[in-house]
């Protein structure tokens, strides 16, 4: 199976910040990787499919970068809406398996 | 406008069974592969199932692999997640989501609780 590994599982800043949340795959997954944003209570919603393209009607404050092991996610500037944990997913081979999450807070 | 709308959660007892629904509408379903994703009170999300357009293919996550079974209905617009042997840590939410480019829309999710 393919282990994700997220980093940090949590953060701190303020609005206004960059920040950028990385994945990492266990083997080589080329392009296949996802980002989801969830708020509690709520579903988790996708930000970044592919690596790199950008959800229709998610601002472009988000993006994503990477292929095969190492991939980011990065908000150019955080807005009070986005703290949220947020979590990576490789679509490349079953089982589909999640980062464990980071928890963005101010 | 497309909806996914889970039902079939509740409270059972360890060993006994439930079947989840998932009823999707404002698209066309028999075009999209689905998957289950749960996630355990306080915890990350978990993947637990996937079922291709036409339920040639099917994968599940070892920890539910022999007691759940995933299926369709194309005719009726609905995935279905049969789910025996039910243990403690099922206790979660299930949600059922759409594979578009990632998995692009998901319910609100039901939740299941076993417990005695």
């Amino acid at each position: 199976d393919i282990q994700m590994t997220q980093s940090p599982s949590s953060l701190s800043a303020s609005v206004g910040d960059r920040v950028t949340i990385t994945c990492r795959a266990s083997q080589n997954i080329p392009n296949y990787l996802n980002w989801y944003q969830q708020k509690p209570g709520r579903a988790p919603k996708l930000l970044i499919y592919g690596a790199s393209s950008l959800q229709s009607g998610v601002p472009s404050r988000f993006s994503g970068s990477g292929s095969e092991t190492d991939f980011t996610l990065t908000i150019s500037s955080l807005q009070p809406e986005d703290f949220a944990t947020y979590y990576c997913q490789q679509s490349y081979s079953s089982p589909y398996t999640f980062g464990q999450g980071t928890k963005l807070d101010i | 406008e497309v909806q996914l709308v889970e039902s079939g959660g509740g409270l059972v007892q360890p060993g006994g069974s439930l079947r989840l629904s998932c009823a999707a509408s404002g698209f066309t379903f028999s075009s999209y592969s689905m998957n289950w994703v749960r996630q355990a009170p306080g915890k990350g999300l978990e993947w637990v199932s996937y079922i291709s357009s036409s339920s040639s293919t099917i994968y599940y996550a070892d920890s539910v692999k022999g007691r759940f079974t995933i299926s369709r209905d194309n005719a009726k617009n609905s995935l279905y997640l049969q789910m025996n042997s039910l243990r403690d840590e099922d206790t979660a939410v299930y949600y059922c989501a759409r594979n578009g480019l990632g998995s692009d829309y998901w319910g609100q999710g039901t939740l299941v609780t076993v417990s005695s």
